[in-house]
C-alpha cells in the first residue's frame, strides 16, 4: 500500500524567508505525486504535480518541488514566503493502480509579518 | 459557476439519523471520489467511482455508502449517524486525461451530535 508522511504538522516563517515543507511517500511503483493546498474555508486546490519527465516540478505561486528517487521524497519549497501564503499544505500519491490518491497528514504554514 | 458543487455546505444531525450528500460537476470527468478530512489526519478515502457502473470502496467505508446516479452526480449516504462520523468532507473528480489529478468541491461541514 503507498503512504505518505509529512514531517512538522505546524511550520512557521516569516515573511520573506524561505518554505520548506517535507514529504516522503512509499511506493512499489513509479509515482504520481501531488501537492495540495487548502486555504481556510475552501476545497483543497493543486500546487503541482510530478507524472514522468523532470523531476523539478514549478507550480503555481512560486512554488516547486523536487522528486528524489533515492530519498524518496518530494519537498515543496518557495524562496520567499508571502503572508497569503498561509494555509495547509497536502502531499499526496496515486495508488498503485492509478485509481486513488493517497493524502499526507498535512502541515500547516503560518507565516509571520 | 463552481465546476464541483457539494449540498449542503454545512449540516447538523442527530445520532441515528439518515442523511445524504450531493456532489455534482460539470467538468465532464468520469471519475467521482468521497473523503473525509479530520485534523492531523489529512484525508481519507470513503468510496470512488470511475464510472456509473463502477464503485469502489476506499480505505474507510463501513458505515456509509454511495449513489451514481449519473455521471455528473455521487451522492454519500450515513445511514445511520454517530458522533465519530463528524468531519468535512470533499468530493473531487477526476479523468484518465487529467493524470490522476483531482478537482476538488468546497466541502461539506458535517456535525452529529
Amino acid at each position: 500500500a503507498q503512504s505518505v508522511t509529512q514531517l512538522g504538522s505546524h511550520v512557521s516563517v516569516s515573511e520573506g524567508a524561505l518554505v520548506l515543507l517535507r514529504c516522503n511517500y512509499s511506493s512499489s511503483v513509479p509515482p504520481y505525486l501531488f501537492w495540495y493546498v487548502q486555504y481556510p474555508n475552501q476545497g483543497l486546490q493543486l500546487l503541482l504535480k510530478y507524472t514522468t519527465g523532470a523531476t523539478l516540478v514549478k507550480g503555481i505561486n512560486g512554488f516547486e518541488a523536487e522528486f528524489k528517487k533515492s530519498e524518496t521524497s518530494f519537498h515543496l519549497t518557495k524562496p520567499s514566503a508571502h503572508m497569503s501564503d498561509a494555509a495547509e499544505y497536502f502531499c499526496a500519491v496515486s495508488d498503485t493502480g492509478r485509481r486513488a490518491l493517497t493524502f499526507g497528514s498535512g502541515t500547516r504554514l503560518q507565516v509571520q509579518p | 459557476d463552481a465546476d464541483v458543487t457539494q449540498t449542503p455546505r454545512n449540516r447538523i444531525t442527530k445520532t441515528g439519523k439518515r442523511i445524504m450528500l450531493e456532489c455534482s460537476q460539470t467538468k465532464g470527468h468520469d471519475r467521482m471520489y468521497w473523503y473525509r478530512q479530520d485534523p492531523g489526519l489529512g484525508l481519507r478515502l470513503i468510496y470512488y467511482s470511475f464510472d456509473v457502473k463502477d464503485i469502489n470502496k476506499g480505505e474507510i467505508s463501513d458505515g456509509y455508502s454511495v449513489s451514481r446516479q449519473a455521471q455528473a452526480k455521487f451522492s454519500l449516504s450515513l445511514e445511520s449517524a454517530i458522533p465519530n462520523q463528524t468531519a468535512l468532507y470533499f468530493c473531487a473528480t477526476s479523468d484518465r486525461t487529467s493524470r490522476e489529478t483531482q478537482y476538488f468541491g468546497p466541502g461539506t461541514r458535517l456535525l452529529v451530535l
